[in-house]
């Protein structure tokens, strides 16, 4: 089924530890996101690409890596997990035309990490 | 601080009764965009306006666009209990950014 493809939805980490989270789509847009929602504050942005080969930095880049290597993935890695980055992490991709003005940015379902 | 900013941030309606959200933003805009995420789920588009448009309509849904006021709402109409959800508004830049505001948590009582 065509969409956005979050690994894995849960879970949880111990403070220090590592992890890269997965995004993949298969509708060949351009545009990925990564995002994360905190109770009350909505979701921020963490970094995006504009295209295959290119990063750059959101709202909220500290503590956090991203990497597109293939179009279809992008890859979100947390070096050294902090309790501060108990959150649920968004993945979108979008193609940055026709598509997204008439359907805006396609949603994953969601990563569930808890540092503890 | 976020580039959207969301009133109310709660909202609470009888089932068959309007609701309106309204979203004010900081800087130029490309388009505006509003979600809805039903709880523990994913975003959903709804729908989009564009910067050198004023109204736009999807069925039950109405919004407006003020770029002298760097505002905009939502309105649906006829509410019902399944748009009992949150909803964002959220400003697309021409940096290719995607910046989302907090939210207006929406209860449609039946």
């Amino acid at each position: 089924n065509a969409g956005v493809t979050q690994t894995p939805k849960f879970r949880v980490l111990k403070t220090g530890q590592s992890m890269t989270l997965l995004c993949a789509q298969d509708m060949n847009h351009e545009y990925m996101y990564w995002y994360r929602q905190d109770p009350g504050m909505g979701l921020r942005l963490i970094h995006y690409s504009v295209g295959e080969g290119t990063t750059a930095k959101g709202e909220v880049p500290d503590g956090y890596n991203v990497s597109r290597l293939k179009k279809q993935n992008f890859l979100l890695g947390l070096e050294s997990a902090a309790p501060s980055q108990t959150s649920v992490y968004f993945c979108a991709s979008t193609d940055g035309g026709f598509t997204t003005l008439s359907y805006g940015y396609t949603f994953g379902s969601g990563t569930r990490l808890t540092v503890v | 601080s976020q580039q959207g900013e969301e009133d109310p941030q709660a909202l609470s309606i009888q089932e068959g009764e309007n609701a309106t959200m309204n979203c004010s933003y900081k800087t130029s805009i490309n388009n505006l965009q509003w979600y809805r995420q039903n709880s523990g789920r994913g975003l959903v588009h709804l729908i989009l306006i564009r910067s050198n448009e004023r109204e736009k309509h999807s069925g039950r849904l109405r919004v407006t666009l003020d770029t002298s006021k760097k505002s905009s709402s939502l309105l649906i109409t006829a509410s019902r209990a399944a748009d009992t959800a949150s909803y964002f508004c959220a400003t697309y830049l021409n940096t290719g950014k995607l910046i989302f505001g907090q939210g207006t948590t929406l209860q449609v009582k039946p």
